[in-house]
């Protein structure tokens, strides 16, 4: 079966751009969540989402939204890009949440200049 | 403190040997997780335990929830399962996120 597929691999924006990062799960999963990972900070979780709502948010401004569709792909925006928010942004895929297991994507590697 | 404590950070080892990376941790969990990460991004989930142990191919994980405490172990190692190794786990009253450790960079050298 089809794995978690991130679009697009590669981004380059320049600093005060908006950028829309998507996810499509696995077929059948309906839990999306979305972590940062810089060299610094490690992995950080951003939000996760099931049947189209919120239900976990992390620690991060409000410049970082996302959202689900009814075919549970997700999509998540950064607006007013900073420096700092160049990162490895994954995604994860699950029936559930944690207690059903996750498969990843294979990022989207974001550079702000 | 970090909720989840990986060791070693860094590990470097001769093809063949028996290789153990420790996570701790320090919050009540519904599942531990074990992760391997290579260059490029990528993650692959290895392992999902909440209990005992799971074995797969050379790799072997073991949990201690008394002790809240699991190991992965790698036998006959190989070149090939150099990358980074990260400890995850879902909190017990919050199962829709996961708290990850800082990762433990495997070189295995031939």
């Amino acid at each position: 079966k089809a794995g978690v597929t991130q679009t697009p691999r590669y981004l380059i924006k320049t600093r005060g751009q908006q950028v829309t990062l998507s996810c499509s799960p696995i077929s059948g999963h309906r839990s999306v969540s979305w972590y940062q990972q810089t060299p610094g900070q490690g992995l950080q979780f951003l939000f996760e989402y099931f049947s189209e709502t919120q239900r976990n948010k992390g620690n991060f401004p409000g410049r970082f939204s996302g959202r689900q569709f009814s075919n549970s792909r997700s999509e998540m925006n950064v607006s007013t890009l900073e420096l700092g928010d160049s990162a490895l942004y994954l995604c994860a895929s699950s029936p559930n949440g944690g207690g059903y297991g996750y498969t990843f994507g294979s990022g989207t590697r974001l550079t702000v200049v | 403190k970090n909720e989840v404590e990986q060791s070693p950070q860094n590990l470097t080892a001769q093809e063949g040997e028996f290789i153990t990376i420790n996570c701790s941790y320090s919050v009540g969990i519904s599942a531990l997780h074990w992760l391997q990460q290579h260059p490029g991004g990528g993650i692959v989930s290895l392992f999902m335990l909440s209990s005992g142990k799971k074995k797969h191919g050379r790799l072997i994980a073991t949990i201690n929830i008394q002790e809240k405490h699991s190991s992965l172990h790698i036998t006959a190692s190989h070149p090939r399962d150099s990358a980074v190794y990260i400890c995850a786990v879902s909190l017990m009253d919050s199962n829709y996120q996961l708290i990850w450790g800082a990762g433990t960079k495997l070189i295995i050298k031939p």
